[in-house]
């Protein structure tokens, strides 16, 4: 099944912990972006990576940190979770910077 | 400054009725604008940009540049339409894409 995928689907945290989200794609993509959609639905962009490069960094808390292992690989780390960090974060990717974005199914996390 | 406007966050109709939501952009240069869908609790998906000229599940949209608009339209609304629509707007740097706040429309029988 070529696609993009997301782990886990759901999480749930208390503050001050620190988490990790993962995202996987195989649609031979170089370029992969994560997305914050609030409780509100607003969507916006947080980092983006072309070829494992840094080439999106929007104003996100230096709590967030991307890493890229391998093109198709993009995970989130989040450290010392905040309440206001409850969200959807989608991973998208795209052929190369500004081609149609394949979106993930998203991953709802929940910080109590 | 780029920006994507959608004025209206939810746009109920009945079934069988026409559709229009409406998107307004603000970018210097030539844009381009994809609207795309999220279904209850899925993920977004493409459901057309202004390049192709296409028209999917009966979606139209067209790029006025005068009125910098890009509003999606269907002439007969279903309930399986009934979902989160968000206009979206490529970068200046041709790289991620700028959203409006989407708006959800209702189709109700």
């Amino acid at each position: 099944d070529t696609a993009v995928s997301q782990t886990p689907k759901y999480l749930v945290t208390q503050m001050g912990n620190d988490k990790s989200i993962k995202c996987e794609q195989n649609l031979g993509h170089d370029t992969m972006y994560w997305y914050k959609q609030d409780s509100k639905k607003f969507l916006k962009i947080m980092f983006s990576y072309n070829n494992k490069e840094l080439i999106i960094n929007e104003t996100v808390p230096n709590r967030f940190s991307p890493k890229s292992p391998d093109k198709a690989h993009l995970n989130l780390h989040i450290n010392s979770l905040e309440l206001g960090d409850s969200a959807v974060y989608f991973c998208a990717s795209s052929q190369g910077p500004g081609y149609e974005q394949y979106f993930g199914p998203g991953t709802r996390l929940t910080v109590t | 400054a780029q920006r994507v406007t959608q004025p209206e966050k939810l746009l109920s109709v009945f079934k069988g009725a026409p559709v229009e939501l409406k998107c307004n952009y603000s970018y210097s240069g030539s844009p381009e604008l994809f609207w795309y869908v999220q279904y209850s609790r899925q993920r977004l998906q493409l459901l057309l940009r202004h390049i192709s000229r296409e028209s999917i599940k009966g979606f139209t949209a067209d790029l006025n540049k005068g009125e910098t608009s890009f509003h999606l339209k269907k002439p007969f609304a279903q309930e399986e339409d009934s979902a989160m629509y968000y206009c979206a707007l490529k970068g200046q740097a041709g790289t991620a894409l700028i959203f409006g706040k989407g708006t959800t429309l209702s189709v109700s029988s």
